[in-house]
């Protein structure tokens, strides 16, 4: 089936540095991909929406500058965050649609920021 | 804004013993409803959907309905396993505001021997 893959699983990194996240899509083409955001004991929340070729739109709150996402190919996107804080910390999750009511997530990045 | 709410876990069953995990909605016109499941150290994968009122979704013993009169679509399974021990996730989908998934909190299950 569809399998997204998501790097690194873990990442610490220090204050003021920027960390890359990588979400692949190993068998398919992923035109529009997903990020989320979780906290301890909170639901997943979408952060933006990405489609291949063209900007990604951000959900209201989440500062693009920040968080900046590449969806430059079918079976890549990125997703930076940039001179990271440790509010940063958190887990990310990015998910593709593939077709009609489905999606697949890849197994997230703990991000912790020191 | 759409929204979704489940009960808050963690759920702690004996093996065997009949599970419900509720999940209530919010949401303009009609979306479609969804229950995802989260094994430790593995992605979100879909367990069940129902895209209209009335219908019921069904997997690996899983069964959830999507009732429009009450704005829910709880979870049951009548014989609970060690191994169905997860979080399990309530999401909608609505045309009206994207296609993006919008999730409840999620409910943690451990099911004991």
């Amino acid at each position: 089936g569809a399998v997204v893959s998501q790097h690194p699983s873990r990442v610490i990194c220090k204050s003021g540095t920027s960390v890359k996240i990588e979400c692949r899509s190993l068998d398919f083409q992923a035109t529009t991909m997903f990020w989320y955001r979780q906290f301890p004991k909170q639901s997943l929340m979408l952060m933006a929406t990405s489609n291949e070729g063209s900007k990604a739109t951000y959900e209201q709150g989440v500062e693009k500058d920040k968080f900046l996402i590449n969806h430059a190919s079918l079976t890549l996107s990125t997703l930076t965050v940039t001179s990271a804080h440790p509010e940063d910390s958190s887990f990310y999750i990015c998910s593709a649609s593939i077709g009609d009511y489905g999606y697949t997530f890849g197994s997230g990045t703990r991000l912790t920021v020191v | 804004g759409d929204s979704v709410t489940q009960m808050e876990g963690p759920v702690t069953l004996s093996e065997e013993a009949f599970l419900t995990i509720n999940c209530t909605y919010t949401a303009t016109g009609y979306p479609s409803l969804f229950w995802y499941v989260q094994y430790p150290g593995e992605g979100l994968q879909l367990l069940l959907k129902a895209t209209k009122a009335d219908d019921k979704g069904s997997n690996k013993g899983f069964e959830a309905t999507y009732r429009k009169e009450t704005t829910s679509f709880h979870l049951e399974k009548g014989s609970v396993q060690v191994s169905d021990s997860a979080v399990y996730f309530c999401a909608l989908r609505n045309s009206n505001s994207g296609y993006a998934l919008n999730f409840g909190k999620g409910t943690s299950l451990l099911v004991t021997p």
